[in-house]
């Protein structure tokens, strides 16, 4: 079974821009969480997305924005870039997560940075 | 609220010699805790988890965590470090929405 891929691996942009990552579950799994990584705040829960609804976020300013389609895949956005930004993007999928935990599977991440 | 503090930002052993990553975790609640970790250019990977079974839970690669509720603490443990064993170690809680709460990582640095 193929894991969780993210899509670009790699990404610099400057200042004001807005970027879209992408994320492909494993197979069958409905729950794609999203996380920001730096070195400074450690590993940040951003949202997830459970049958193409948001059901949980984090504390991210509306910048930062997500969706979910109906083969699972999501898609996050952040638009007007600041320095800020920089950081790994993870991308997370599970079976289900709502009435019991289940193991969270971790994308290799997207490695953002904002010049 | 639920939180979860890692007591050691660096730990360096010999190879070898054994492993304790410190944990203690904040909960109003009988917590879910997890440890994953994150080999340098790869990806998350669970190495254990508690939920409110067995306190003493083994986990992959001959790691373990015991679950101390009057310490509230969840250490982690390895009688025997491998050089193969240098990662960034996290320590986790789940609230009560099911949403995970990280501590800020440990990174393990293995000497020959």
């Amino acid at each position: 079974k193929a894991g969780v891929t993210q899509t670009p691996r790699y990404l610099i942009k400057t200042r004001g821009q807005q970027v879209t990552l992408s994320c492909s579950p494993i197979s069958g799994h409905r729950s794609v969480s999203w996380y920001q990584q730096t070195p400074g705040q450690g590993l940040q829960f951003l949202f997830e997305y459970f049958s193409e609804t948001q059901r949980n976020k984090g504390n991210f300013p509306g910048r930062f924005s997500g969706r979910q389609f109906s083969n699972s895949r999501s898609e996050m956005n952040v638009s007007t870039l600041e320095l800020g930004d920089s950081a790994l993007y993870l991308c997370a999928s599970s079976l289900d997560g709502a009435s019991s935990y289940n193991e969270q599977f971790f994308g290799p991440g997207t490695r953002l940075t904002v010049l | 609220a639920q939180s979860v503090t890692q007591l050691d930002s660096h730990v360096s052993v010999s190879e070898g010699t054994p492993v304790l990553l410190r944990c203690n975790y904040s909960s109003s609640y009988s917590p879910s805790l997890f440890w994953y970790v994150q080999h340098p250019n790869k990806g998350l990977q669970l190495l254990l988890k508690y939920t409110s079974a067995a306190t003493l839970v083994k986990g992959i690669n001959g790691f373990e965590a015991e679950f101390k509720k009057s310490e509230t603490s969840f250490h982690l443990t390895k009688p025997s470090a491998h050089m193969s064993d240098a990662a960034e170690y996290f320590c986790v809680v789940s609230d009560s929405n099911y949403q995970l709460i990280w501590g800020a990582g440990t990174k393990l640095i293995i000497k020959p």
